[in-house]
């Protein structure tokens, strides 16, 4: 069946810092891929998304390129601040609902 | 645009009484919601899904009489957790979509549910 696998957090990064957060997928067909975000005491929030091979989505400051050779969608930002912090979600949908990784919790210190 | 809206934010409840979840699109049709369970620190396991007018589709190991979905309009639906017990302690999260995109759904803020 499908699923979504996450490099898992925390992750604590400086303000300004790189960031990459990986997730890899596995699916029949060919899915639409997202990232969602998660702030705290709240629900998600699409971040952004790719519906095929090589798009690529961006949001934000937020990119995510979709790579079907690797099967993988990792989410990167060049300079993250605090705001940022919160619980990011790979997703994938195919020909089911909405498939979840489980989240990696970023946190950004000034 | 999309908004989706749930309520209540948080609802404290005795063991053993029933509970209502509303679920509300805002300002679009949505023919298709969702119902998530997450966990702390974990990821969103879905409940079920409900298509206007129909009877909900349950996941494996969701008790469907436990948790009664009803999506009754195309901008409402509700979970009630029918008996609640601490173990159904949780935060319950709703999502809609449109018709023919299920793919994209817009999720609602969610709701604690802490069952004493």
């Amino acid at each position: 069946g499908n699923s979504v696998t996450q490099m898992e957090g925390p992750v604590t990064l400086s303000e300004e810092a790189f960031l990459t957060i990986n997730c890899t997928y596995t699916a029949t067909g060919y899915p639409s891929l997202f990232w969602y975000v998660q702030y705290p005491g709240e629900g998600l929030q699409l971040l952004l998304k790719a519906t095929k091979a090589d798009d690529k989505g961006s949001n934000k400051g937020f990119e995510a390129t979709y790579r079907k050779e690797t099967t993988s969608f990792h989410l990167e930002k060049g300079s993250v601040q605090v705001s940022d912090s919160a619980v990011y979600f790979c997703a994938l949908s195919g020909n089911t609902p909405l498939v979840f990784g489980k989240g990696t919790r970023l946190s950004v210190i000034a | 645009g999309a908004v989706v809206s749930q309520h209540p934010s948080r609802v404290i409840c005795k063991s053993g009484t029933s509970v209502k979840i509303e679920c509300r699109s805002l300002d679009f049709q949505a023919t298709t919601m969702f119902w998530y369970r997450q966990f702390p620190k974990q990821s969103l396991m879905l409940m079920a899904t409900s298509n206007e007018g129909s009877k909900a589709t349950y996941e494996q190991g969701v008790e469907k009489d436990k948790f009664l979905i009803n999506h009754a309009s195309l901008t409402l639906s509700t979970l009630t957790v029918t008996s609640a017990h601490p173990e159904d302690s949780s935060f319950y999260i709703c999502s809609a979509s449109l018709l023919g995109h299920t793919d994209t759904q817009y999720f609602g803020p969610g709701t604690r549910l802490t069952v004493l």
